[in-house]
């Protein structure tokens, strides 16, 4: 069975800080991983996605994060936090390159509180 | 811009009624999702469905089901409503999946809030 871990359902930083927000994943083969913001009473945005290529992968609003295979983690990065940045972040992979129908397993999130 | 729309934002509802969520797309996706979201549990499948008149059981589809009779809307139902399922439904959808092009993207709606009082 998949799996996707996100290490800290709560995590704070202050304006101007490094955001880390980590996910880690199980997965026989390497999968297409994906990175979704939600802001609050909406739905899900996607913030970025590493399918192949390079693994370094940038997206929206200056967030970026990193496949790395032989650790099996897409950690999600901003070097310096905004005040808008304040959300909730899911890290979700799709195990089943072969499949079609893009099922997507979800992590269980992680706050993300910006101190001014 | 890809556009999903579900049917209400809020929703307050008794024991034992039946609850229709409605969810409608505007990209011609083949995929349609309808997943349920609560604190501390992330998302997750209650249903799928990769065409019309096709469904999948998702991961906790006990207690719904599902209608796709035209490929924009993907209905979920709660035969009969519970407390345990007041919860935050969110529908999405994506396109059907061109190898190693990464079509996985799933767009979603902005969220159903259930009350089951």
């Amino acid at each position: 069975a998949q799996s996707v871990t996100q290490l800290g359902s709560h995590v704070s930083v202050s304006e101007g800080a490094l955001v880390l927000l980590r996910c880690n994943y199980s997965s026989s083969v390497p999968p297409y991983l994906f990175w979704y913001v939600q802001y609050p009473n909406q739905g899900l945005q996607l913030l970025l996605k590493y399918t192949t290529g390079a693994t370094l992968v940038k997206g929206i609003n200056g967030f970026e994060a990193e496949f790395k295979k032989s650790e099996t983690s897409f950690h999600l990065t901003k070097p310096s936090a905004h005040m808008s940045d304040a959300a909730e972040y899911f890290c979700a992979v799709t195990p089943d390159r072969g499949s079609t129908l893009g099922r997507l397993y979800f992590g269980r999130g992680t706050q993300l509180t910006v101190w001014p | 811009d890809v556009k999903v729309t579900q049917s209400s934002r809020y929703l307050v509802k008794r024991t034992g009624e039946k609850v229709f969520l409605e969810c409608v797309q505007d990209m011609d996706h083949e995929n349609m999702f309808w997943y349920r979201q609560d604190p501390g549990l992330g998302l997750r499948l209650i249903y799928f469905s990769y065409d019309v008149k096709m469904k999948e059981k998702g991961d906790i589809p006990e207690g719904y089901s599902v209608s796709r009779e035209k490929k924009e809307r993907f209905s979920l139902i709660l035969e009969s409503a519970s407390t345990n399922q007041t919860s935050m439904y969110l529908c999405a959808s994506s396109p059907l999946r061109k190898a190693a092009s990464g079509q996985e993207t799933q767009y979603f709606g902005p969220g159903t809030r259930l009350l089951v009082l």
